[in-house]
């Protein structure tokens, strides 16, 4: 099993929508981060959390927000879900004693009709 | 936190060393550097990170200036299975563009 779960891997969704990405941990990590990949394009920070009552903003949060309901779960909530968010997201991890690498999960690809 | 800039793209020759630079020179002075490269639409993985002396695993050597302006990742061996988008990043955790190494036979 992977040590970092994203679900769903895919999905399709219309406008106005309400979509939430879900991040699973089994690293003990106290970090973790979400980002979105545009095509062709870097990475790009949305949300990161040191831990369960931290939540910091990156360089994109608009039009997203976040949920650390444990240390091994932060979620990624659309509220209302536009096509210019159709994307690929990565949940990651990081620790302290890891050297604070990124851990990637696999990725979820949004569609947003 | 220091903001990274590399070359958009680079060749390497199957078998050739890779040279893959990166200019980080508002880094701060106990600001690693980390790299990661990405597999098509894979989650990057990790490569290697440093702060002053220069540094080598299974994977890479990791060359950092006197001054930590900039480094260069070094693939001694390439393979067609290195080509990726590399990236290198400072501890705000924030990728660039990165840079598509294509390894030719």
């Amino acid at each position: 099993d992977a040590d970092v779960t994203q679900t769903p891997r895919n999905r399709i969704t219309k406008t106005g929508k309400r979509i939430m990405l879900e991040c699973s941990q089994t690293k003990g990590h106290d970090r973790m981060y979400w980002y979105r990949q545009d095509p062709g394009l870097g990475l790009r920070l949305i949300y990161y959390s040191f831990d369960v009552k931290d939540i910091n903003k990156g360089e994109i949060s608009d039009g997203y927000s976040v949920s650390r309901q444990a240390q091994a779960k932060f979620s990624l909530s659309l509220e209302s879900a536009i096509p210019n968010q159709t994307a690929l997201y990565f949940c990651a991890t990081s620790d302290l004693h890891s050297g604070r690498e990124l851990f990637f999960g696999e990725g979820s690809r949004l569609t947003v009709l | 936190d220091a903001k990274t800039t590399q070359p958009p793209s680079m060749d390497c020759a199957e078998g050739r060393a890779a040279n893959l630079p990166c200019n980080h020179s508002t880094i701060s002075g106990n600001e690693y550097v980390y790299w990661y490269r990405q597999i098509h639409s894979q989650g990057p993985q990790y490569i290697i990170h440093g702060l002053k002396n220069n540094e080598t695993n299974e994977m890479a050597s990791l060359i950092i200036t006197e001054d930590r302006k900039s480094s260069t990742l070094i693939l001694p061996h390439a393979t067609l299975r290195d080509t990726a988008v590399y990236y290198c990043i400072g501890r705000d955790m924030r990728f660039g563009a990165g840079t598509r190494l294509t390894v030719k036979p």
